[in-house]
């Protein structure tokens, strides 16, 4: 299976500030089939990107995806208060779909 | 709008079984997929697997092959997923998710709220 590594774990910044999340795959993700999610404290996950770079409906303009093969990454071009939160990634090439262990985005 | 309203909260003892329930509306159920994803406390997302709606097809992660189902109710518009044989280590937040890829896995772009199963003796 596609072992996907999150890094930073965490990631400390003020609000207004750039946040860069990577996400690198053991394997070439196919067709870039992959997505990202934030989650909130007892909240279920949304999405916020699928196929790599394509933002999913109401999803603010602060938040891109890009890269390809074994490199993905999300940015947040300047974080707002309700940024704050834990983003998985997801790829969704090969079966069994897998998911990164998160990073989470915490105030600074 | 989009919604996917799932069952309640669940206590079962190792060895029992599980069936958690997500009911949809505001979409053509018949048009879509179901994944199933769980959460153990403090951890991260795992994908338990995934049902077509339109044909029918499953797709489960070799780790639950054999001790779980996934259905669905067309006529009712629910999606059911049964998990048998229970451990502790199954004590988690059930979700299901909706995904538009009728025919292979994609992404979930709408989540239910989540359902607790607790597996304690």
């Amino acid at each position: 299976e596609i072992v996907l590594t999150q890094s930073p774990g965490t990631l400390s910044l003020s609000p207004g500030e750039r946040a860069t999340l990577s996400c690198r795959a053991s394997q070439s993700v196919s067709s870039s089939y992959l997505a990202w999610y934030q989650q909130k404290p007892g909240q279920a996950p949304r999405l916020l990107i699928s196929g790599a770079s394509s933002r999913a409906t109401g999803i603010p303009d602060r938040f891109s995806g890009s890269g390809s093969g074994t490199d993905f990454t999300l940015t947040i071009s300047r974080l707002e208060p309700e940024d704050f939160a834990v983003y998985y990634c997801q790829q969704y090439g090969t079966s069994p779909v897998t998911f990164g262990q998160g990073t989470k985005v915490e105030v600074k | 709008q989009v919604q996917l309203v799932q069952s309640g909260a669940e206590v079962k003892k190792p060895g029992a079984s599980v069936k958690v329930s997500c009911k949809a509306s505001g979409f053509t159920f018949t048009s879509y997929a179901i994944n199933w994803v769980r959460q153990a406390p403090g951890q991260g997302l795992e994908w338990m697997g995934w049902i077509s709606v339109y044909n029918g097809n499953t797709n489960y992660a070799q780790k639950f092959q054999g001790r779980v189902t996934m259905t669905t109710d067309t006529s009712s518009s629910t999606a059911y997923m049964e998990l048998r044989s229970l451990r502790s280590d199954d004590t988690a937040v059930y979700y299901c998710a909706r995904d538009n890829g009728v025919h292979v896995v994609r992404w979930c772009d709408y989540w239910g709220q989540g359902t607790l199963v607790t597996v304690s003796s």
